[in-house]
């Protein structure tokens, strides 16, 4: 069983919907990364949580450490949205970084 | 993306081959990391560092070794290349705890 499972694996959503993604963990983490990766292969870091809730424009991320879960929801969804998204956690002392499989989302008009 | 380079971005290796992928990030990171990326296998940890002097193996360690002479940079190298090692690398680095990943922009290595 991986350490860091995504839901759902594939998403697709027309412009305008809410969407969620799910993470859930199953180790003792000091951090969990929400990541971007467009199509070409660059992957960007959308947040860093440790605890509670972010927000950065559309998208909100929250984390329940006893549960052992994060979600990325998405505001009125947009093309410019589709994207695979990754969740990752930090854990050890050592800083280890655990990839989930991703959440591969398309936004159509 | 600022901050982490890594070459090449594309190399073709018969098997066999042995070759290293640079890494360097000019952000006074602690912990750095290298990974492969497969279709439909996301991303895997191959080792990773905390800190210069220090290695730890991740999740697909082997066929791979590494080097964190300093601080700023981490190699990743590959003695007899095979073609199971046909894949996307990326490497990032991380501060101390809270901060931001940065990843390099990838090496597509093809195994022949």
């Amino acid at each position: 069983k991986n350490e860091v499972e995504q839901s759902p694996q594939n998403l697709t959503a027309q412009e305008g919907e809410f969407i969620t993604i799910n993470c859930s963990y199953s180790v003792g983490i000091s951090a969990l990364h929400w990541l971007q990766q467009h199509p070409g292969g660059g992957i960007v870091s959308l947040f860093m949580l440790s605890s509670g809730k972010k927000k950065h424009g559309r998208l909100i991320a929250t984390i329940n450490i006893q549960e052992k879960h994060s979600s990325l929801h998405i505001t009125a969804s947009h093309p410019r949205d589709s994207a695979v998204y990754i969740c990752a956690v930090i854990s050890g002392t050592a800083s280890k970084l655990t990839f989930g499989t991703g959440t591969r989302l398309q936004v159509t008009l | 993306n600022a901050g982490v380079t890594q070459t090449p971005k594309f190399q073709v290796l018969k098997t066999g081959q042995s070759m290293t992928l640079q890494c360097a990030q000019d952000m006074n990171h602690n912990s750095m990391y290298w990974y492969r990326q497969d279709p439909g296998m996301g991303l895997r940890l191959i080792y990773y560092s905390a800190s210069e002097g220090t290695t730890d193996k991740g999740e697909v360690p082997n066929g791979y070794n590494v080097s964190r002479l300093n601080k700023r940079e981490f190699s990743l190298r590959l003695e007899s290349a095979a073609p199971s090692q046909t894949s996307v690398y990326f490497c990032a680095s991380r501060g101390r705890a809270g901060n931001t990943i940065y990843f390099g922009e990838g090496s597509w290595l093809t195994v022949v």
